[in-house]
């Protein structure tokens, strides 16, 4: 079982740049989500998946698409890359939404946008 | 959308000590759950508790959900302590989004 894993682990854009990142779980989980942290802040929701072929806006979905094709993995792209987007991003998991569900986290890729 | 408040931003503690952390949270939540993020990054769930006691070894957290807050207890800590705490909660509502705190940055001098 190896959880969730993200790919790559680094990366670096020019602006304008494009790219998408990888996330994928073998746990057969139905959520997906993809956060970003910013230094000395928490995780900010960029967008969600309840299930295969599903996707929803979070908090900041602005500059981000994702689509979930395959139950098991979570794509998170970006089209343009901006300075802004320069962040840690997790990918993580949960079985279902609420009660008695925790969810687990990739270990995360960080960007650097030029 | 639902605010959340972690305090104190910042603890330093001399290893052996004991540390509550708190989570105010300005609405009703059904879901709360405490992180820890290590110093390499790492985010490990701690507890899934949007009320009541848990224990798991040196650390419990307690909800009070009707005053709309959490207290995660770290006792006897040690260096691997570490880190970052974060709280996040999640609305009764369909729409609504898990939001997390700004965390607390512990650390644990020898």
């Amino acid at each position: 079982n190896a959880g969730v894993t993200q790919t790559p682990k680094f990366r670096v854009l020019k602006t304008g740049q494009s790219m998408t990142l990888l996330c994928a779980q073998d746990m057969n989980h139905e959520y997906m989500y993809w956060y970003r942290q910013d230094p000395g802040m928490g995780l900010r929701l960029i967008h969600y998946s309840v299930g295969e072929g599903t996707t929803a806006k979070g908090e900041v979905p602005d500059g981000y698409n994702v689509s979930r094709l395959k139950k098991q993995n979570f794509l998170l792209g970006l089209e343009s890359a901006a300075p802004s987007q320069t962040s840690v991003y997790f990918c993580a998991s949960s079985l279902d939404r609420g009660n008695q569900e925790t969810q687990y986290f990739g270990p995360g890729t960080r960007l650097l946008v030029l | 959308g639902i605010q959340v408040e972690q305090s104190p931003p910042d603890l330093i503690l001399q290893e052996g000590a004991n540390s509550t952390l708190r989570c105010n949270f300005s609405d009703s939540v059904n879901n709360l759950q405490w992180f820890h993020q290590n110093p390499w990054g790492q985010l490990i769930n701690l507890f899934y508790i949007p009320s009541g006691t848990k224990q798991n070894g040196r650390l419990s957290a307690t909800t009070v959900a009707t005053e709309r807050y959490s207290l995660l207890y770290i006792s006897s800590s040690q260096t691997t302590d570490s880190g970052v705490y974060f709280c996040a909660v999640e609305g009764y509502s369909s729409a609504s989004k898990i939001i997390f705190g700004s965390g607390t940055r512990l650390s644990i001098r020898p």
